[in-house]
């Protein structure tokens, strides 16, 4: 029982880099997030989708791009890495409704370092 | 003033002890409570729920909510070393926004 995967689990980055971190789950959840989690800062959210083609922006959103073209799949883009952008960056899913409580099932992070 | 108030810690107790967590909130839009627990280099996994205010316990936890207060708790009793986590408050009202604490780092010495 897989869950939520994320690769890669660790990446450096040079300033002015992109990358792609990607977020599969194959628990058939309709929504899903991004979450960026900063020493002392908690988990901020960066974007998330409430199903296949459809996403929205959250809290912090600036400097990364995202897309869902299937329900399993929902890949976060950095274009031009900066420093600031260094962090533990977490995927999650879930199949309760945004206006409920329900579980947030998490990945076990990507830790990006930009130098 | 955050949205969210979690004292970072760290917290040290020995194994045995009662643990109490807490966060502080300024938005009263709040309905939905959780409490969410993260062993290190791993994800956060749900401890616990409630909604609006009262208790609810589950096993060696129980998790309050003052909503006149703003103010949330969690307790673990007969703490063991494997409690050893971050543990991360949680809270929404009825959109999609959730708002996290920053989490408080807790070590339960054998």
């Amino acid at each position: 029982n897989a869950g939520v995967t994320q690769t890669p689990k660790f990446r450096i980055l040079k300033i002015g880099q992109s990358m792609t971190l990607q977020c599969a789950q194959d628990m058939n959840h309709n929504y899903m997030y991004w979450y960026r989690q900063d020493p002392g800062m908690g988990l901020k959210l960066i974007y998330y989708s409430v199903g296949a083609g459809i996403t929205d922006k959250g809290e912090v959103p600036n400097g990364y791009n995202v897309s869902r073209s299937t329900t399993e799949d929902f890949p976060l883009r950095l274009e031009l890495a900066a420093p600031s952008q260094t962090s533990v960056y977490f995927c999650a899913s879930t199949q309760t409704a945004p206006g409920r409580a329900g579980e947030l099932f998490f990945g076990e992070g990507s830790r990006l370092t930009v130098l | 003033q955050k949205e969210v108030e979690q004292d970072p810690g760290p917290l040290s107790v020995p194994e045995g002890a009662i643990v109490s967590l807490n966060c502080t909130y300024s938005n009263s839009a709040f309905q939905y409570f959780m409490w969410y627990r993260q062993y290190s280099r791993k994800g956060p996994e749900l401890l616990m729920y409630t909604y609006s205010s009262g208790n609810k316990e589950d096993g060696r936890f129980t998790a309050q909510v003052d909503k006149s207060s703003k103010y949330i708790s969690l307790f673990i009793r007969d703490s063991q070393p494997s409690d050893s986590a971050t543990y991360l408050c949680a809270m929404k009202g009825g959109n999609n926004d959730m708002r996290f604490g920053a989490g408080t780092r807790l070590t339960v010495k054998p």
